[in-house]
Parts: structure tokens; sequence; C-alpha cells
């Protein structure tokens, strides 16, 4: 099945500044890149995705860069706030595009 | 709230005993998924349906575990003969397209 990693495992930054967080998955085959926040007590929720055939998509405060050639994306939160405090997990799909395989996840903290 | 509902929320369950969980997703999505989430780890896919069908199930997943969608709407996870290695939260999320998926709050499982 597929591989996917994700670092770093916690991350703290300053209210203001910002935060990135990588995957590096192994199914080339992968076309689809979600991300997700997962608030404590809650399921994940999508913040948001990116298909293979663009190299970066934006959301306000939001982005996510791909690159399909190294296998790696990566999730940009600038001018964090506390509110963005959580669990952040990035995922691919599987070679049949009915599976999802999630990393293990990023604990941020947003230090007012 | 996405839309996805999940009950119940918390079972505490004895070893050896049989436990049923109901998700019912967001009506007009036709895809259904079953998660498992361990403590500090990423959703794990368990099982995928599209309507009524099920279309996929993890090779990791134990036969143990069966999944049922009647008539294409909510859905059922029984694990029968549960063990203390069952405990995790049960996430059920529902989709339209295969790609954004909306994630129920879970059911805690706690096996005694």
């Amino acid at each position: 099945g597929e591989n996917v990693e994700q670092h770093p495992s916690t991350l703290s930054v300053q209210e203001g500044d910002s935060a990135v967080i990588k995957c590096t998955y192994s199914d080339s085959a992968s076309n689809y890149f979600p991300w997700y926040k997962q608030e404590l007590g809650k399921g994940p929720q999508l913040i948001i995705d990116i298909r293979s055939n663009v190299g970066e998509k934006k959301d306000q405060r939001i982005a996510v860069t791909l690159n399909k050639t190294a296998k790696h994306f990566s999730l940009h939160i600038t001018e964090t706030q506390p509110e963005d405090s959580a669990v952040y997990f990035c995922a691919t799909e599987g070679d049949t595009g009915n599976q999802f395989y999630f990393g293990t996840g990023t604990s941020l903290t947003v230090i007012p | 709230d996405t839309g996805v509902s999940q009950d119940p929320r918390h079972k505490i369950t004895k070893r050896g005993q049989n436990v049923t969980f109901r998700c019912d997703p967001i009506s007009e999505h036709n895809r259904l998924y079953w998660y498992r989430q361990t403590l500090g780890q990423g959703p794990e896919f368990l099982t995928y349906f599209q309507n009524e069908a099920q279309l996929e199930k993890s090779r990791l997943l134990s036969d143990r575990f069966s999944a049922e969608r009647p008539k294409g709407s909510f859905s059922t996870l029984e694990i029968q003969r549960t063990e203390q290695g069952d405990s995790a939260m049960y996430l059920c999320a529902s989709s339209p397209s295969g790609y954004t998926q909306y994630f129920g709050p879970g059911t805690r499982l706690t096996v005694l």
C-alpha cells in the first residue's frame, strides 16, 4: 500500500508567524492530496486539497504546494492564529482511488 | 458539524463482546468510508461503500470486522469478539465525489 510520511510531528510557532508541514508519498499514481485539520474530540475536517494537474493552490492564509516528480507536498499556513492550533494530517489516494492513506499527523501549537 | 453523525459517541465493552456502530452520512452522498484512528496516528482506512455495494476492504482488516450499508443510506460497522487491540476511535466519512470527505465525530471504543 501507499506509504505517507509527515514531518514534523510537533510544531510550535508564535502568533503571526508561518507554519510549514511536509509530506512525502510513495505511489506515483496518486493524483489527489488533501489536508485535514483535527481538533480535540472531533473528526478530521478538510481544509484544502490539490490535484496532480496543478502545482500550487491557495485559500486565504492556507496554501498547498505539490511536487509530483519528487513525490512530496506541503501545507503552508501564514499569519498563524491561536485557533489554528490543532493536529493536521496529509493524505493521498491509493491506487484504486477508493482508499485514502493518511500521514501520522502534526500537532501545531500557535503561541499567543 | 459536517452533517455526518455517528452513534454511539462512546462505547465501553468487555473483551469478547460484540459491538455495533452506526453512521448516518450526508443524505445525498453515495460514497461512505470507515476508518480507525489510534492515539497519535492518522486515520487508517477500513472499508469503502458506493451506494450499498462494499467495493473495497483493507487487506489488514480482520474477519471479525464486518460492515453493511443497506439501501445505500446509513452504515453499520460490527466488531465480533472484541480484543483490547480494537480500542480506538472509529470514524465514518461520506463523499459526493470520491474526493472531498466529510467526517463524523467518531465513536470511541474502549475494550476492557
